[in-house]
């Protein structure tokens, strides 16, 4: 079963609006971390907010927020005032496990979400 | 600081050929990982390092091997390449497994 889940392959979004790019996960865990990444048209890979499950205020980092539903295991991004160099796709992972346990050094990614900032 | 670095940025290999992927950090994370990218997928584990001296398998590890005998670097080996192994390589570091991994550029790796 995929435990990480990114329903949308692709999103159009107006330069300095709003956008919000899903993420839902699978796990028993009761300590696990949520991650989301950048992936620009060069490749590389960026990191951009970092939920802890047992966080109980939602991430925010500049521009990125990250919308936390516990009980929904979904872990949204949402970007805001979009600008043209977001365009790129996006990742969410899942660290599942507690410090030192095998499952804890593994990233789960999902397939990501392509964003286009229309000027 | 250069982060992480990796060598080649690109390869074509022919089928049973064999190389290696460098990968080096200058953050003295301890964790180190090898990722593999196929087109329009997500990353998969294939090996990740706790430190010197310490490997173990991740998510799709057949055919390929890894060393760890520094801090720094942390090679992967693709012995036999095979057209399954087209793909982008990342290798990524992290000070913990709860701290974010900061990745490499990648190789782009053609078997033909």
């Amino acid at each position: 079963a995929q435990k990480i889940t990114q329903t949308q392959p692709g999103m159009f979004v107006q330069e300095k609006e709003a956008v919000t790019l899903d993420c839902t996960y699978d796990t028993s865990d009761q300590s696990y971390g949520l991650f989301w990444y950048k992936q620009p048209s060069s490749g590389e890979m960026i990191f951009l907010i970092y939920q802890g499950s047992y966080d109980e205020q939602n991430a925010t980092e500049g521009r990125y927020s990250l919308n936390f539903q516990k009980a929904r295991k979904s872990a949204n991004l949402v970007i805001s005032a979009s600008q043209l160099g977001d365009s790129a796709m996006y990742f969410c992972a899942m660290r599942e496990g507690r410090q030192m346990m095998d499952s804890s050094y593994k990233l789960i990614f999902g397939s990501g979400t392509r964003l286009l900032v229309r000027p | 600081n250069a982060g992480v670095t990796q060598t080649p940025k690109f390869r074509i290999l022919k089928i049973g050929q064999s190389m290696t992927l460098q990968c080096t950090q200058d953050m003295n994370h301890n964790y180190m990982y090898w990722y593999r990218q196929d087109p329009g997928m997500g990353l998969k584990l294939i090996y990740y390092s706790v430190g010197a001296g310490i490997t173990d398998k991740g998510e799709v590890p057949n055919g390929y091997n890894v060393s760890r005998s520094t801090t720094e670097d942390f090679p992967l080996r693709l012995e036999l390449a095979a057209p399954s192994q087209t793909s982008v390589y990342f290798c990524a570091s992290s000070y913990s497994t709860y701290n974010e991994q900061f990745f490499g550029p990648g190789t782009r790796l053609t078997v033909l």
